[in-house]
């Protein structure tokens, strides 16, 4: 069974464009979480999509951050205009079903880089 | 609002030396602890937990004890091998079965042979 992916793997990007990034996670899961470690601070939580509502989103950080989950499946976050304070990894995790982190798998994340 | 932690690396140790990587947390009610472990190039995983006071979770060697009263989750190991290079995570979350966490900064662990 295919585990959380996430592409691209790395990004560079100058300032003012756009990027959008995706994540597939496991096949039947509803719950669906995008997290941001930006360099030399704390994980954050961004968003919680359960199948193609969002359930919560609370942690995007501003307007320039939009998350979809068309169908429920895959997920995409796009940021635009990126800005350099967006470099960082982000994360997405999976869930079949709600039952505490023991439940969530993780995927290696997305290395942004903005220049 | 809650918040955790963590001892500040990189932390480089000789293999089969004793770690410990501090943790502690800030928290409205009873939370759950988490330690994740992230190895090069893959995703976080879950490493050990605890819910609730005076619980000890442990894994791979790996030991943390939840204690209430100086609101720490430390990790131990009692010997590190270079396999556990990696970075350690230290996170809460509400229990009810939430999966809404909230991480430290992360700690980066060399091993060296």
């Amino acid at each position: 069974e295919a585990g959380v992916t996430q592409f691209p793997s790395h990004s560079v990007i100058e300032k003012g464009q756009t990027v959008t990034l995706r994540c597939d996670p496991i096949s039947g899961h509803d719950n669906l979480y995008w997290y941001r470690r930006v360099m030399g601070k704390e994980i954050k939580f961004l968003l919680h999509f359960v199948k193609e509502s969002k359930q919560d989103e609370s942690g995007m950080p501003n307007n320039r951050f939009l998350a979809e989950r068309t169908g429920g499946t895959y997920s995409t976050l796009k940021v635009q205009p990126a800005e350099l304070e967006d470099s960082g990894v982000y994360f997405c995790a999976s869930s079949q079903e709600t039952g505490g982190p023991e439940k969530l798998f993780f995927g290696s994340g997305t290395q942004l880089s903005v220049l | 609002g809650d918040s955790v932690t963590q001892m500040e690396g990189p932390v480089t140790l000789s293999e089969e030396a004793f770690l410990t990587i501090n943790c502690t947390y800030t928290a409205t009610g009873y939370p759950s602890l988490f330690w994740y472990v992230q190895y090069p190039g893959e995703g976080l995983q879950l490493l050990l937990k605890a819910t609730k006071a005076d619980d000890k979770g442990s894994n791979k060697g790996f030991e943390a004890t939840y204690r209430k009263e100086t609101t720490s989750f430390h990790l131990e190991k009692g010997s590190v091998q270079v396999s556990d290079s990696a970075v350690y995570f230290c996170a809460l979350t509400h229990q009810g079965g939430s999966e809404k966490l909230v991480f430290g900064k992360g700690t980066k662990l060399t091993v060296n042979p």
